[in-house]
């Protein structure tokens, strides 16, 4: 399995530009989430899915944050218009299931620049 | 709320040395605890987990405790070695949630 993957990398835009980040999850994965990390907060959930439903998206700072999953294999985080606080490395991560037996696995991050 | 943290912050030992990273958590009502390692620009790559119902996990040189009811986990790791420099992060799934709480980070430098 080639984990989760996440695009881009790298990210630099100009303030008040679109940002999409895309998340690929392992196949077979019911749980989606998206992270935040920042230096100062350390990593913080912003909103997460199940079965390509979202949850919980109380950590989603604000309105200019937008999360969708259309599909089991697919979701997006955009950030409209961006700016310069939302700085930071978006992980996405995905789980098999609820038990306790299951842990996360994360991607390798986009790491956004907003100058 | 869940609170995770995670002491020291950072530490530097010499190559060879056996050392113990500490994370507490303020709810002792979880699912399970997870620890990931983190280089530099880089991603979680997770270590080991610990169920709720369990006391140790092991892989390589690598030890995890978990004690629930003081609200506690201790990642030991023997003989370190200069490749084992990294972030390392507790994270916390509280019973009844489906999302983790992470602490800030213990990060380990060995020096050859």
């Amino acid at each position: 399995d080639a984990g989760v993957i996440q695009s881009p990398r790298h990210e630099v835009t100009e303030m008040g530009q679109e940002v999409t980040l895309r998340c690929k999850p392992i196949s077979g994965h019911d749980y989606l989430f998206w992270y935040r990390q920042t230096m100062m907060r350390g990593l913080e959930l912003l909103i997460y899915f199940n079965n390509n439903v979202p949850i919980d998206d109380s950590g989603m700072p604000e309105d200019r944050f937008s999360a969708k999953m259309p599909n089991a294999s697919f979701s997006t985080l955009k950030i409209q218009p961006s700016e310069p606080r939302d700085s930071a490395v978006y992980f996405c991560a995905s789980r098999p299931g609820q038990g306790f037996q299951y842990g996360y696995t994360f991607g390798s991050g986009t790491r956004l620049t907003v100058v | 709320k869940q609170e995770v943290t995670q002491i020291p912050a950072a530490l530097s030992v010499p190559e060879g040395e056996n050392l113990v990273l500490n994370c507490s958590f303020t709810d002792s009502a979880i699912y399970n605890l997870q620890w990931f390692r983190q280089d530099p620009g880089k991603g979680l790559t997770s270590l080991l987990l610990i169920q709720s119902s369990q006391r140790e996990q092991t892989s390589g040189r690598l030890n995890a405790s978990l004690d629930k009811s003081s609200g506690r986990s201790t990642l030991y790791i023997a003989a370190s070695q200069p490749g084992d420099s990294a972030t390392y992060l507790c994270a916390v799934r509280r019973s009844g949630y489906s999302t983790l709480t992470f602490g800030k980070g213990t990060m380990l430098l060995v020096s050859p």
